[in-house]
């Protein structure tokens, strides 16, 4: 069972490049998120969905950009990587009113 | 002040004890409730969902005060297994759960 898959799993980056954190679901779910956690922190919402086509800021969006083409894929893109977004980042799945199913993580330093 | 809040902790406790843990929310608009469990280095994932009326799964014991605005988890005959961190989460929105974590409390069970 597949599940939430998110790719890479492990990535260094230099300030100031870019690159696309992956994140797909085979559930059909409706409901897509991305959630970044530093160390010894509680996760914060960047972005979510509702459907494809639909997205919306969570609470923390500032350099961060989404899409959401298809019900399957949920990439997030840093355009700028900055020291700060150093952290592990979630991507979740879920049905309206239901858990949210997590993906195993992707952990970015930026140096 | 935070969102929602816990104690971070560490929790050290044996083998076969009794562990309880609250966290408190600001939101009194907060409609749904979970603790999750966080594994070392991997994703969160849902322990429970909590109901107004309490409700248990096993030897896990979730309960939520609403005028109180707190929610509890009663951990009972602790197992080497429950060693994690564990997470309070709320919600405000229907639909698009949009999942506001405390910190984590972690705890670790000692043989």
């Amino acid at each position: 069972n597949a599940g939430v898959t998110q790719t890479p799993k492990f990535r260094i980056l230099k300030i100031g490049q870019s690159m696309t954190l992956q994140c797909t679901q085979d559930m059909n779910h409706n409901y897509m998120y991305w959630y970044r956690q530093d160390p010894g922190m509680g996760l914060k919402l960047i972005y979510y969905s509702v459907g494809a086509g639909i997205t919306d800021k969570g609470e923390v969006p500032n350099g961060y950009n989404v899409s959401r083409s298809t019900t399957e894929d949920f990439p997030l893109r840093l355009e700028l990587a900055a020291p700060s977004q150093t952290s592990v980042y979630f991507c979740a799945s879920s049905m309206s009113n239901q858990p949210q199913h997590f993906g195993d993580g992707t952990r970015l330093s930026i140096l | 002040r935070k969102e929602v809040e816990q104690d971070p902790g560490p929790f050290n406790v044996p083998e076969g004890a009794t562990v309880a843990f609250n966290c408190t929310y600001s939101n009194s608009a907060s409609q749904s409730f979970f603790w999750y469990r966080q594994d070392c280095r991997k994703e969160p994932k849902l322990l429970m969902s909590v109901y107004s009326s309490g409700n248990e799964d096993g030897r896990f014991t979730a309960q939520l005060n609403r005028a109180s605005q707190y929610i509890s988890l009663l951990i009972r005959d602790s197992k080497l297994s429950d060693s994690a961190t564990y997470l309070c989460v709320v919600t405000y929105a229907q639909g698009a759960q949009k999942l506001v974590f405390g910190q984590g409390t972690r705890l670790t069970i000692n043989p």
